[in-house]
This record gives structure tokens, sequence and C-alpha cells, in this order.
């Protein structure tokens, strides 16, 4: 079964500082990419970053990159200097080769705060 | 560049009342079109996708229903609305690639309250 899993409801974080929002995933597909996106309070879904399970490098987007541990099956954003319209949801997303469909997190809610 | 449309941006409407959303890309051609739900507080349902012109695939049983009647337009409907109908309405569009990278990128979205 695809899974994904974001265990943080809600994080807060100060205004510079670096945050990671944590997300694990289920899989038995070795082939599968891994996304993340941002939704602020406007509503639209911002796509930040993307993992391919075989990437061997991390990801990186400007100042978002993904701490993939594949072995964990894990897949963390970390967003550094933390600005305060970073203050948003964020979700983690999975697509398996073999499942034509994304499987979307519950989401994490970040606050920056000045 | 690619561009999607969504409209309306807001929409309150009666319990029992007909209902049409309507998503248009731009830029891009054949692409994959995907309409989601998505309940205050809560993560994304897909609620249908669709791969090409008149194929539309329901992941859910519910009172709506989704056409695709030109390439790059998408439209959800329903013909008598429940209040559990109320929610927030993203459509997205992906390039359709068979692999993993297929990325999904998401309208602004309509925000429909049913009274």
């Amino acid at each position: 079964a695809q899974k994904i899993t974001q265990t943080q409801p809600g994080m807060f974080v100060q205004e510079k500082e670096a945050v990671t929002l944590d997300c694990t995933y289920d899989t038995s597909d070795p082939s599968y990419g891994l996304f993340w996106y941002k939704q602020p309070s406007s509503g639209e879904m911002i796509f930040l970053i993307y993992q391919g399970s075989y990437d061997q490098q991390n990801a990186t987007e400007g100042r978002y990159s993904l701490n993939f541990q594949k072995a964990r099956k894990s897949a963390n954003l970390v967003i550094s200097a933390s600005q305060l319209g970073d203050s948003a949801m964020y979700f983690c997303a999975m697509r398996a080769t073999s499942y034509d469909k994304v499987i979307f997190g519950p989401g994490t809610s970040l606050s920056v705060i000045p | 560049s690619q561009t999607i449309h969504q409209w309306p941006a807001t929409l309150v409407q009666p319990v029992g009342s007909p209902l049409s959303l309507e998503c248009t890309v731009e830029g891009t051609s054949n692409p994959n079109l995907y309409w989601y739900r998505q309940a205050a507080g809560r993560g994304l349902q897909l609620l249908f996708y669709s791969v090409g012109i008149g194929q539309i695939s329901s992941e859910v049983p519910q009172n709506l229903s989704a056409s695709r009647p030109q390439d790059r337009q998408f439209i959800l409907s329903s013909k008598k609305l429940l209040l559990s109908d109320s929610g927030f309405y993203l459509c997205a569009w992906s390039a359709g690639l068979a692999q993993s990278t297929d990325t999904q990128y998401f309208g602004p979205g309509t925000r429909l309250t049913v009274l």
C-alpha cells in the first residue's frame, strides 16, 4: 500500500532560522517520486521540490532542500533562513511508477515568528 | 509557460442547486487533468482524473461528475448539491509522464459553500 505520513500537525520557527518538516512514506515500488507542496492561506498549492528514488543527490531549490534517506523511507523538507512568507501548510506527496496517482500526506502547518 | 485557471474563485450555493466549476490550462497539449477536494483543515482527496478528451476516471462515488469537452478544459458538475459538497476544489494538470517524475501543478482553487 502507498502511504505518506507527516507526524507534525503544527510547527513554529523563528524568522531567519532553519526548519525541518518531516515526511515518511511507504511503498513497495522501487521507482517513485517524492514532492513537496506549499499551501498558503490563499489556498493555491505551490510545487516546491522533487526527489526521485534513484537520485543520488538530495534535491535543492533555492532555500528548500530535501533530506532524502531512502533506507529510512524519509523525505524531510528543510527550509533555510525562514521568512514570514513561509507561513503556510506544507504537504508531502509521492507517486510510485506502478501507481498512476499521487498520494498526499495530511500536511504540516508552519508558522514563522518574527 | 503553462498556466492553469479556475473559476469561479468562490461560490455560495443552496442545497439542491446545480454546480459547474471550470478549469482550463494554457501552454501545454494533452495534459492529464485532475479534480481534488479539500475539506477545511484536511488533506486532498482525488475526485476525478482524465488522460484525454472524454476520458474520465472517478475515484470516489458521489453526486459529482466531471467532463473534458476539450483538450485543456475540465469541468466539475453536480445536478443537486449536498451540504457535504462544501470545500475547496482544486484543479491540477500534469504532463502525463509515465514515470514517477510526473509533477502536478495546481490552479488557484474554488471555495464552495453549500448552505
